[in-house]
């Protein structure tokens, strides 16, 4: 059962315009929302976050915004960068409970 | 501090052998957890260590797979028995627990691939 998903398994965005990543969850008691970065050969790192008592957390040119009533976060990025070509899972934790949950992740493109 | 390293980078080894890979987390992180990925998924979880205690296994650790945080620092993940089906970038990560990450740095990840 995917608590997180990301329908999307890749998106193409041209550099300088606005990548738009979107994630749905299942889990009401989830109370933290994450973005993770990855690329090839690396392991996952952390790039912003939002608590669910939040609807908005912006760090750069990085912004995750939170629909709770409609389980739905998304990732922003403006403008587009070719190093933000990687692969970005949506992740998620519950209340009490210490491990994060991952989506499948979508694959992010920035043509030149 | 270096972060996160896992060893060995990458194991080939044939079916039904047994394997060890090794992780050491960063050293005031008192939390250490395995995840595993396989193509096109994200990271799965599969066990975590607050300090020398497992305090959660996913239903995904069968009896082949063995975790192990002796003294609470290094943590060694085992499988024994390997099938085809355990080939999978397995994932190291420690945490102090805080947000706004939880602290979760991950290391770059054995590849294993079962022959």
């Amino acid at each position: 059962d995917q608590q997180v998903k990301q329908n999307s398994p890749s998106l193409s965005v041209q550099e300088g315009r606005i990548s738009i990543l979107n994630c749905d969850y299942t889990n009401s008691m989830f109370d933290y929302f994450l973005w993770y970065k990855k690329y090839p050969a690396e392991g996952p790192t952390f790039l912003i976050s939002i608590s669910s008592i939040k609807d908005k957390n912006e760090d750069g040119r990085f912004t995750v915004f939170l629909n709770k009533s409609a389980k739905h976060l998304s990732l922003h990025i403006v403008p587009s960068q070719p190093g933000d070509s990687a692969v970005y899972f949506c992740a998620a934790k519950g209340g009490r409970d210490d491990k994060i949950i991952f989506g499948k992740g979508t694959r992010l493109h920035i043509l030149p | 501090d270096t972060g996160v390293s896992q060893d060995p980078r990458h194991k080939i080894t044939k079916r039904g052998q047994n394997v060890t890979f090794r992780c050491d987390p960063i050293s005031e992180h008192n939390r250490l957890y395995w995840y595993r990925q396989t193509l096109g998924q994200g990271p799965e979880f599969l066990t975590y260590f607050q300090n020398e205690a497992q305090l959660e296994k996913s239903r995904l650790l069968s009896d082949r797979f063995s975790a192990e945080r002796p003294k609470g620092s290094f943590s060694t993940l085992e499988i024994q028995r390997t099938e085809q089906g355990d080939s999978a970038m397995y994932l190291c990560a420690s945490s102090e627990g805080q947000p706004p990450n939880y602290g979760y740095t991950f290391g770059s990840g054995t590849r294993l691939t079962v022959v």
